[in-house]
């Protein structure tokens, strides 16, 4: 099966750095690799998605980096702003089926 | 266009009765697929469905089931509550079968005493 870990729990930045979350994952048959984010009280939101044959993809402040030899991938985001503060997760899928594995998430909090 | 809405948003239930949950996917899309989300184990694949049939199921016991409608509308149920099923219940839809892009509804909050 697959296994979908974030490095730390938790990632406290100061407003205007740049903030970059970790993701790892167990399957190299993985082929589609999603960023949401999850703010207090509602569903996942869809931030950047990037498939297997891509290495980079950018976004508005935003930007997915995938590194397929060590299964990890990584969200970069630019001067961050108080309204990042959420939970983000990342979430792969094998292509098999149908389901997307997520991590556990991984709490950004934005220093004023 | 409109979001995925889930109805009803909060629940309240007690050990032993049964809950159904509704999910209303993006106008056009017609995958569905349901996960649990509980703060010890994160957001866990319940199913999917498309074209009313079930694709693919989660790691969940039979009290947990599905269905989906022509219109594709999709309804849950668990049945025999337990108090481990407290959780927030999300809905996310898809123009396809495959997983694409998925869209979250913002949930059902279950409460089981």
């Amino acid at each position: 099966g697959e296994s979908v870990g974030l490095h730390l729990p938790t990632l406290s930045v100061q407003e205007g750095d740049n903030s970059i979350i970790n993701c790892a994952y167990s399957n190299s048959a993985s082929d589609y690799f999603i960023w949401y984010k999850q703010e207090s009280g509602k569903g996942p939101q869809f931030i950047i998605d990037i498939r297997s044959n891509m290495d980079k993809r950018q976004g508005q402040r935003v930007t997915v980096l995938l590194n397929k030899t060590v299964k990890h991938l990584s969200l970069q985001i630019a001067a961050t702003q108080p309204g990042d503060s959420a939970v983000y997760f990342c979430a792969v899928d094998t292509g098999a089926n149908s389901k997307l594995t997520f991590g556990k998430g991984i709490t950004l909090s934005v220093r004023p | 266009k409109a979001g995925v809405t889930q109805t009803p948003r909060y629940l309240i239930k007690t050990r032993g009765q049964q809950v159904t949950l509704s999910c209303s996917p993006i106008s056009g899309h017609r995958s569905v697929s349901w996960y649990q989300q509980t703060p010890g184990q994160g957001l866990q694949f319940l199913f999917e469905y498309f074209s009313e049939t079930q694709r693919n199921k989660g790691n969940f016991p039979g009290r947990f089931s599905g269905r989906q409608f022509s219109n594709s509308r999709s309804e849950m149920n668990v049945s025999t509550l337990e108090l481990g099923d407290s959780a927030l219940y999300l809905c996310a839809s898809s123009p396809g079968p495959r997983t694409d892009t998925q869209y979250f509804g913002p949930g059902t909050r279950l409460t089981v005493l």
